[in-house]
């Protein structure tokens, strides 16, 4: 099982400021990782797809990085509604499908 | 506009069962993997069960494999979960999910349900 491994687990910021986000799989997963974000009370959302794809309706300022072990996902210019937690998913060796931890992006 | 919408949580005692149901509008039901995901009270999400776009081949993460199965009615455009011998460690917001890709196995999640909430306890 590929165990995805996200750090920090929390991430104090201001709006306006840039967040990056890290995700380190056990295992390469080539470009087979995708990252989420959820908001309290509410289902993950899809951001980012194979490393680095935006999907659709996600704003510019959402980027994803990286291949094989060590991903990042980095949001230029928080704003106020980005403020949520973060999951990584990979998808290279399954079953099972896993995810990370999450880092929290909170407000300072 | 994709909706999913699932039906079936609540409260059951350890060793009990419930199925849950999940159902979807908005898109080619039938074309399209469909996944439940669970998440424990302030844990990561954890994959529970895949079902391909006919139902032929089915996926189950290991802490449920003999207990849970998936199942899907094309024809109703709903997706089911039956829990069986239920654990206090299956307590969760139980979620299905849609595949992002077309006539694919299990891969990313672009639709989510609004989650439905299991408890084991007595």
């Amino acid at each position: 099982e590929i165990v995805l491994t996200q750090s920090p687990a929390t991430l104090s910021l201001s709006p306006g400021e840039r967040a990056t986000l890290s995700c380190r799989a056990s295992q390469r997963v080539d470009s087979y990782l995708a990252w989420y974000q959820q908001k309290p009370g509410q289902a993950p959302r899809l951001l980012i797809y194979d490393a680095s794809v935006r999907a659709t309706g996600v704003p510019a300022r959402f980027s994803g990085g990286g291949s094989g072990t060590d991903f990042t996902l980095s949001i230029s210019n928080l704003e106020p509604e980005d403020f949520a937690v973060y999951f990584c998913q990979q998808r290279y060796s399954w079953p099972p499908l896993t995810f990370g931890g999450g880092t929290k992006v909170e407000i300072k | 506009e994709v909706q999913l919408v699932e039906s079936g949580g609540g409260l059951v005692q350890p060793g009990g069962s419930l199925r849950l149901s999940c159902a979807a509008s908005g898109f080619t039901f039938d074309s399209y993997a469909m996944t439940w995901v669970r998440q424990a009270p302030g844990k990561g999400p954890e994959w529970v069960s895949s079902i391909t776009g006919s139902g032929g081949r089915t996926y189950f993460a290991d802490s449920v494999k003999g207990r849970f199965s998936i199942s899907r009615d094309n024809s109703n455009n709903t997706v089911y979960l039956q829990m069986n011998v239920l654990r206090a460690d299956d307590t969760a917001v139980y979620y299905c999910a849609k595949n992002l890709y077309i006539n694919s196995p299990p891969n990313w999640f672009d639709s989510w349900g609004q989650g439905t909430l299991v408890t084991v306890s007595s």
